[in-house]
């Protein structure tokens, strides 16, 4: 099993501000990486795959970096919609694993 | 547009069988290329993955819940199942069916639907 450390938790931020969320992973994964952004009682949806593609219709401010165990969601220039909980998951091996989550809130 | 639709009890008793049924329309599951998928959430808490079903019928658990749980395929109705046996109030939680491309990542989801496990 590939274990997932998603950091921080919590994250205060003002609508404008950039922000950074890490996810370190147990083992290498390559850059089989996913991040998925999911608002109160709604499904999660995807962002970001493969580490750092956009899904289509995801706004440029969005972007993903990493390879490997170190992976990093950024969103530039916060929006109001962006308030929202925020997990990675790992599509290396199975069984497929997610961080703990990180949720986004303002400050 | 694909689109996902669980279905099944909200409630459940301790020990019996937990029992959803999710709905695919906008896509074939017997086109292949894909996992039909089970996620759950705990309520407040993070997501965890069950498990997977092909169009084939071969299937993929998590070995966390493995004993207990059995996903299968209708092709013909297009929809694909969850049974998750002997469940206790640890199984209450949000269950979202969802479509993964073939070793890649989760693109569709269905909306989810609450599970709750009392007597």
């Amino acid at each position: 099993v590939i274990w997932m450390t998603q950091s921080p938790s919590l994250l205060s931020a003002s609508t404008g501000d950039r922000v950074t969320i890490s996810c370190r992973m147990s083992q290498g994964i390559s850059s089989y990486l996913a991040w998925y952004q999911q608002k109160p009682g709604k499904a999660p949806e995807l962002l970001i795959y493969a580490a750092s593609t956009l899904q289509s219709g995801v706004p440029s401010r969005f972007s993903g970096s990493g390879s490997g165990t170190d992976f990093t969601l950024t969103i530039s220039c916060l929006q109001s919609e962006d308030f929202a909980t925020y997990y990675c998951q790992q599509y290396y091996s199975f069984p497929r694993t997610f961080g703990q989550g990180t949720k986004l809130e303002i400050k | 547009q694909v689109q996902l639709q669980e279905s099944g009890p909200g409630l459940v008793k301790p020990s019996q069988t937990l029992s959803l049924t999710c709905t695919v329309s906008g896509g074939s599951i017997s086109s292949g290329g894909y996992y039909w998928s089970w996620i759950r959430q705990h309520p407040g808490k993070g997501l965890e993955w069950i498990g997977y079903i092909y169009y084939s019928g071969s299937t993929y658990y998590n070995p966390s819940l493995k004993s207990r749980v059995t996903i299968s395929v209708d092709t013909s109705k297009n929809q694909f199942s969850l049974k998750l046996s002997s469940v206790t109030a640890a199984d209450t939680a949000v269950y979202y069916c969802a479509r993964e491309i073939e070793g890649s990542y989760l693109d569709y989801w269905g909306q989810g639907t609450l599970v709750t496990v009392s007597s």
